[in-house]
């Protein structure tokens, strides 16, 4: 069975741009969590969505949003990059409801400039 | 307010040496409690899900313990490809989850 997925692995974006970062659930799951994880840092949570809904939603301004689409894959943009958005983006998923354990991918390395 | 705090937050340990990574919680209604393995650079690696007080569960050289005030990740024998971050997170009955800043673990040979 299939793992998440996450695309691109990398990304290099200049400052003030924007970025797109994709994600999709394991076969079943629609429940799709974002979480950013700066060098050396923990994982700070983004975004949540489950059947295409924004259930919660992190301390974040903004310009970072995101949106699920009806086969429960999400996608995450981040406009107006700034240096300090470098980071490992994480994406989850999860069972229906968000009620059990999250499965993640391997991440997005994006680097501002 | 919901958290959860792991410690210590470094540990080394010598080839063999067996040791103990602790997870403190505090949460509105717990539905489970989580530990994972990160390498650096790579997203989380799901390892256990706990869902009472009492449960026990094993994989290799680990085995999670859980109470209900906190939760043990036991390492025995560890060898140095063991070396990563273990992060632990807890699910409370709003469907929220909380994750722990992690216990970087380094093995030496």
């Amino acid at each position: 069975e299939a793992g998440v997925t996450q695309s691109p692995t990398h990304l290099n974006k200049p400052r003030g741009q924007q970025a797109t970062l994709r994600c999709s659930p394991i076969s079943g799951h629609t429940s799709v969590y974002w979480y950013q994880q700066a060098l050396g840092l923990g994982l700070q949570f983004l975004l949540w969505y489950d059947e295409g809904e924004e259930r919660n939603r992190g301390n974040f301004p903004p310009r970072f949003s995101g949106r699920q689409f009806p086969n429960y894959s999400s996608e995450l943009n981040v406009n107006a990059l700034e240096l300090e958005d470098s980071a490992l983006y994480l994406c989850a998923s999860s069972s229906p409801g968000g009620r059990d354990t999250q499965y993640f991918g391997p991440g997005t390395r994006l680097t501002v400039l | 307010e919901d958290q959860v705090t792991q410690s210590p937050e470094a540990l080394r340990l010598q080839e063999g040496e067996s040791s103990s990574l602790n997870c403190s919680y505090t949460v509105s209604g717990l539905r489970g409690l989580f530990w994972y393995r990160q390498d650096p650079g790579k997203g989380p690696e799901f390892l256990f899900t706990l869902y009472s007080a009492g449960e026990e569960k094993e994989k290799e050289r680990l085995k999670a313990t859980l109470t209900k005030k906190e939760s043990f990740l036991h390492i025995t024998a560890p060898k140095p490809e063991d070396s990563a971050t273990y992060l632990c997170a807890v699910l409370n009955n709003f469907n929220k989850f909380y994750f722990g800043s992690g216990t970087k673990l380094n093995v030496k040979p």
